[in-house]
Order: structure tokens, then C-alpha cells, then sequence
């Protein structure tokens, strides 16, 4: 069974204070997704990394998927109120038949205080 | 807005009763994913069907049954309701399998008294 742990589970932290948020497993994962859920909405998708290594910028946030691909990191840059919201790793897992399950982190919670 | 969407958006019923989630998929999307969101648990993969057919099973309860229709939207039918099946529950689709995206739906939030 694959497992991902995020940590931490709660922050918060002032506006324009930096943060990084981890993702770890001992599985190896043909993907590892970065979704933002806000109160009362699913889950938006941040950002796919699919290859070791890769490290992608969007904006303030920063996302590194681990070399071994069982691992990434989400960076947040000069975190503003509007960053507030539940954070999920997702890691992809390729069955036979080539659909990908999501294997889901329990989330961590962000608030962005002005 | 995703383009999913689910209804009921809120759902309260008994233990030992029967409902049944609805989704319609994005516009041209063929795949349909159904997850579970508790406190305790987080968002557990339940079922994937594509083009009306199921493709991926995950920890899906017997005494919960999911199909996709010929007009692509799908239902989760949830019966024998415990407390425990309280929870959010979402669906999401994706144009193609493997997924690039899945786009996620606004939720059910389902109360079991």
C-alpha cells in the first residue's frame, strides 16, 4: 500500500514569510500532483512533476519531485492571505490496464495571516 | 468552476439507508474518478470508469456500487449507511486515461445520523 505523509499538518505563518511543505513515501510514483483545496471546493490542480529531479516554478511556488521520485517538496515565496487553504500531494500509480490511481497526502493546512 | 458538477451538494440521512451521489463530467471528458474525504482518512481513491466502463478500483466498500451511463455522467450509490460514511465525497473526470488533469467537482458533503 502506498503511503504518502505530508508534513507539517498545520501552519501558520505572517504574510511574506516563506514556507516549505514535504511530501515523503517509500513508493516510487509515475507522477506526484500538487493540488490547493479551498473550504467547500475540490481540489485544483497545481502542478504535475513526472520526471526525477524536475523542479517546476509557478509564480512564488516552487515544486521539486525527488530524484528517486518517491518525494517532493512545495516552496511558497512571500506567502500572502490568498495562499491560505489545504495543501495535497498526490502521487500517480500506473496499474496494468495504464490508468493512474492517485494516491492522496492527508494535506497540510495553511493560513496566511495579513 | 471546474465544469464537474455533483449533486446533492448537501446530503443528510440515517444509518442503515440507502443514497445515491450524482456526477456529470466535464464537456468531452470520458473518465470518471469517485474519492471519499474524512477527517482521519483524507482523500481516498474510491473507483475510475472510462467511457461507461469501470478501469481502476480502490478502496471501495462492498456496500458501495458506482456506474458510469451511456451519457457519460455516473453515480455512486452508497447503502447500508454507517456513521462512519460521513463525509465529502468527490468526483472528478479527465479527458484521457492516463490522466493529465483531473478536474474535481465542488463535492457531496454526506451526514450519516
Amino acid at each position: 500500500t502506498q503511503l504518502l505523509e505530508q508534513s507539517p499538518q498545520f501552519l501558520s505563518i505572517q504574510e511574506g514569510e516563506n514556507l516549505t511543505v514535504y511530501c515523503n513515501s517509500s513508493s516510487v510514483f509515475s507522477s506526484l500532483q500538487w493540488y490547493r483545496q479551498e473550504p467547500g471546493e475540490g481540489p485544483v490542480l497545481l502542478v504535475t512533476v513526472v520526471t526525477g529531479g524536475e523542479v517546476k516554478k509557478l509564480k512564488r511556488l516552487t515544486f521539486q519531485f525527488g530524484d528517486a521520485r518517491k518525494d517532493s517538496s512545495l516552496h511558497i515565496t512571500a506567502a500572502q492571505p490568498g495562499d491560505t487553504g489545504l495543501y495535497l500531494c498526490a502521487g500517480g500509480v500506473l496499474d496494468q490496464g495504464g490508468s493512474e490511481k492517485l494516491v492522496f497526502g492527508k494535506g497540510m493546512k495553511l493560513t496566511v495571516n495579513p | 468552476d471546474s465544469g464537474v458538477t455533483q449533486t446533492p451538494k448537501h446530503l443528510i440521512t440515517a444509518t442503515g439507508q440507502r443514497v445515491t451521489l450524482r456526477c456529470s463530467p466535464r464537456s468531452g471528458d470520458l473518465s470518471v474518478y469517485w474519492y471519499q474525504q474524512s477527517l482521519d482518512q483524507g482523500l481516498q481513491f474510491l473507483i475510475q470508469y472510462y467511457n461507461g466502463e469501470e478501469r481502476a478500483k480502490g478502496n471501495i466498500l462492498e456496500r458501495f456500487s458506482a456506474q458510469q451511463f451511456p451519457d457519460l455522467h455516473s453515480e455512486l450509490n452508497l447503502s447500508s449507511l454507517e456513521l462512519g460514511d460521513s463525509a465529502l465525497y468527490f468526483c472528478a473526470s479527465s479527458l484521457q486515461i492516463p490522466a493529465d488533469t483531473q478536474y474535481f467537482g465542488p463535492g457531496t458533503r454526506l451526514t450519516v445520523l
